[in-house]
C-alpha cells in the first residue's frame, strides 16, 4: 500500500485478555517502530526492528509485551494479560533507516486504539 | 535514555503572529532532532528536522534552531495561519527517537 497500515483501528477488550495489533509498513522500509501514545502525551518508544530482528526493545514496559516481524515486513505487537493501564493508541511507523544511521523521517500509521475495560 | 522536555504545553496566537516552541534534551550524544505535527485524530507527520552539524534550518514559514552546548532546540512558525492549529512534537534521537509531550497550538482568526 501507499502508507503504513494498522489493524484493528479500534480494539476493546477485557482486563486479563490477550490482544494482537498488526502493522504493515511501507514496502521497502527496513526499519519498523512501535510507539504508544496516551491522551495528551507524546509517542512513547516501545521497540525498533531492523529487518527481522529487534534492534532495540528497551521501551517495552514489561514481559507482557512482545513483538515480532518474522519476514522483515509485517509486524505484530502482542500484549498478554492486558491491564487497564495498557489503554492507549499504539502507533506503528516505518522508515528507510540503515544500521547505524539516524531514523530519518518516520511514516506513521493511523494507530490502533486499545481500550481495556 | 533520552529525556525530552517541551514548553509550552499550550499556545494560542493571533493569525499572522509568530509561534515559538522550545525543547530541551538530556543525552549529549543525540544527533537528530525532528519536529512532527499531529492534527486531531490523525497520524504525526514530519514537518522539519535538523542534524547536529547544523545550527539552523528554514523551510518557508518554519524554522528550527539547535544549540548543542545548551542542549536545546526550538521551532519557529512565522505568519501563522488557521491550518497551523495542531499538536506539535519535538523529538531527539539518542539510542532511539524520544518525543516531547507536545504543544497544542491554536491560531485565532
Amino acid at each position: 500500500g501507499a502508507g503504513v497500515s494498522q489493524t484493528p483501528s479500534n480494539k476493546v477488550t477485557e482486563k486479563g485478555k490477550y490482544v494482537e495489533l498488526r502493522c504493515d509498513p511501507i514496502s521497502g522500509h527496513t526499519a519498523l517502530y512501535w510507539y504508544r501514545q496516551s491522551l495528551g502525551q507524546g509517542p512513547e518508544f516501545l521497540i525498533y526492528f531492523q529487518g527481522t530482528g529487534a534492534a532495540d526493545d528497551s521501551g517495552l514496559p514489561n514481559d507482557r509485551f512482545f513483538a515480532v516481524r518474522p519476514e522483515g515486513s509485517v509486524s505484530t505487537l502482542k500484549i498478554q494479560r492486558t491491564e487497564r493501564g495498557d489503554s492507549a493508541v499504539y502507533l506503528c511507523a516505518s522508515s528507510l533507516r540503515g544500521q547505524g544511521y539516524d531514523t530519518g523521517e518516520l511514516f506513521f500509521g493511523e494507530g490502533s486504539r486499545l481500550t481495556v475495560l | 535514555g533520552e529525556n525530552v522536555e517541551q514548553h509550552p504545553s499550550t499556545l494560542s496566537v493571533q493569525e499572522g503572529d509568530s509561534a515559538v516552541i522550545k525543547c530541551t534534551y538530556s543525552d549529549s550524544a543525540s544527533n537528530y532532532f525532528p519536529w512532527y505535527k499531529q492534527e486531531l485524530g490523525k497520524r504525526p507527520q514530519l514537518i522539519i528536522d535538523i542534524r547536529s552539524n547544523v545550527g539552523e534550518k528554514k523551510d518557508q514559514r518554519i524554522a528550527v534552531t539547535l544549540n548543542k552546548t545548551a542542549k536545546h532546540f526550538s521551532l519557529h512558525i512565522t505568519e501563522t495561519q488557521p491550518e497551523d492549529s495542531a499538536v506539535y512534537f519535538c523529538a531527539a534521537q539518542g539510542s532511539e527517537l524520544s518525543f516531547g509531550a507536545g504543544t497544542t497550538v491554536t491560531v485565532r482568526a
